[in-house]
């Protein structure tokens, strides 16, 4: 049982590219939410999900894409990379008994230069 | 709207010193309140949860926390700190969003352990 995993660990982008963030969980989960997390800010909610095929906008949407299409996977895309977008990027996922319950992947450490 | 308030950026303690940190939210509603860990350049592990009951709660790895309603408080303590407990970390108060309950952060209480 891996939990939640995130791949890349890094990744360096330049101004304007676009990149896809995956994320996967293999608990069954029904909820899935994608956070960026900067040095004295916390951690903000990006775009979450309660289940295939349905997503909805958290506190900083903009510049993000997200789909849902599979109970496992929450790929997070990034379509015009911004220097603004350099952050360390957090996948959750949670279960119905609790959508609060959060389990987090290790993070995506993204730099735009 | 709701917030949660971490007072403290850096907190330095002698191992096996007690802790405290201080976690204060915002929320209309009873809240449902976490500490999370997070180890440096590692994801947040949950320590600890409070959804309703005991207002005093157990967590992993010695951690202990209060829920006090009348100061909107859920601080975090531990009685002897470890080395090992040097990290950041974070108070989250769970709110609704829409169908999904999603979580608001605190801005983390780095902790450093001195030897």
């Amino acid at each position: 049982n891996a939990g939640v995993t995130q791949t890349p660990k890094f990744q360096v982008l330049k101004t304007g590219q676009s990149m896809t963030l995956q994320c996967a969980q293999d608990m069954n989960h029904e909820y899935m939410s994608w956070y960026r997390q900067d040095p004295g800010m916390g951690l903000r909610l990006i775009h979450y999900s309660v289940g295939a095929g349905i997503t909805d906008q958290g506190e900083v949407p903009n510049g993000y894409n997200v789909s849902r299409s599979t109970t496992e996977d929450f790929p997070l895309r990034l379509l015009s990379a911004a220097p603004s977008q350099t952050s360390v990027y957090f996948c959750a996922s949670s279960g119905w008994e609790s959508s609060y319950e959060q389990y987090f992947g290790p993070g995506t450490r993204l730099t735009v230069t | 709207a709701q917030s949660v308030t971490q007072p403290d950026i850096h907190i330095t303690v002698s191992e096996g010193a007690s802790l405290e940190l201080r976690c204060n939210y915002s929320y209309g509603a009873t809240p449902y309140l976490f500490w999370y860990v997070q180890s440096p350049g590692q994801g947040l592990q949950l320590l600890l949860k409070y959804f309703s009951g005991d207002t005093l709660v157990q967590g992993i790895k010695g951690f202990e926390a209060e829920f006090k309603r009348s100061q909107s408080s859920f601080n975090l303590r531990k009685p002897s700190v470890h080395w090992s407990d040097a990290a950041e970390y974070f108070c989250a108060v769970g709110v609704d969003s829409g169908s999904q309950g999603n979580l608001i952060f605190g801005k983390g209480t780095k902790l450093s352990v001195k030897p």
